[in-house]
């Protein structure tokens, strides 16, 4: 069974700064995808980064990008000159390739300091 | 372009009652798929609907149900709740074809009480 784990619960970013989100996975498929989600306190899950598994560049939108490791099975999350507006519950999410079922990770509460 | 719309937004019911649930995709998208959010088992998936037919379907009773209509309008129910079914559900569209990204709605959240 397809598993994605987060193993940092919570972390913390001074505003301005880069911060690092980890997320592992397990699956013995070859054709998946693998998601960022973020959900503020207004609960709106909201996209923020998608990676093909078939592609070997890492994905960036603006201050978000991703290391994709596809044989370590590591897609981890980098936010750049962090925003205050980006303190969210950050879900790590994998998606089979021949069916549309989200599976996620249990999320890193990530905190922006001023 | 209006995002996915979900209602009611919140709602109180009681043990053994049922509920219905409703979702609107984005416009143009033909699959909607729900998930369950509790803060002990986190996001759960329930089912998928794409053109009216269920498929997929997550590791849920039969109690929890759905369906999905001709404009991909998409219901949930759930019939005799329990207490543990109180949580965040989520409902996500997307086109349902090779377009896979999913966009969610706001939530509706349930206490059963």
């Amino acid at each position: 069974a397809q598993t994605v784990t987060q193993s940092q619960p919570e972390m913390s970013v001074q505003e301005a700064e880069t911060v690092t989100l980890s997320c592992t996975y397990d699956t013995s498929e070859s054709d998946y995808y693998l998601f960022w989600y973020k959900q503020p306190p207004s609960r709106q899950m909201i996209l923020v980064i998608r990676q093909e598994a078939y592609k070997q560049q890492n994905a960036t939108e603006n201050r978000f990008s991703v290391n994709f490791q596809k044989a370590a099975k590591s897609f981890s999350l980098k936010i750049s000159d962090s925003q205050l507006g980006d303190a969210a519950m950050y879900f790590c999410a994998y998606m089979a390739g021949n069916n549309r079922k989200l599976i996620w990770g249990l999320g890193t509460s990530l905190a922006v300091n001023p | 372009k209006a995002g996915v719309t979900q209602t009611p937004r919140y709602l109180i019911k009681t043990r053994g009652q049922q509920v219905t649930l409703s979702c609107s995709p984005i416009s143009g998208h033909r699959s909607v798929s729900w998930y369950q959010q509790t803060p002990g088992q986190g996001l759960q998936f329930l089912f998928e609907y794409f053109s009216e037919t269920q498929r997929n379907k997550g590791n849920f009773p039969g109690r929890f149900s759905g369906r999905q209509f001709s404009n991909s309008r998409s219901e949930m129910n759930v019939s005799t709740l329990e207490l543990g079914d109180s949580a965040l559900y989520l409902c996500a569209s997307s086109f349902g074809t090779a377009n896979y990204e999913q966009y969610f709605g706001p939530g509706t959240r349930l206490t059963v009480t």
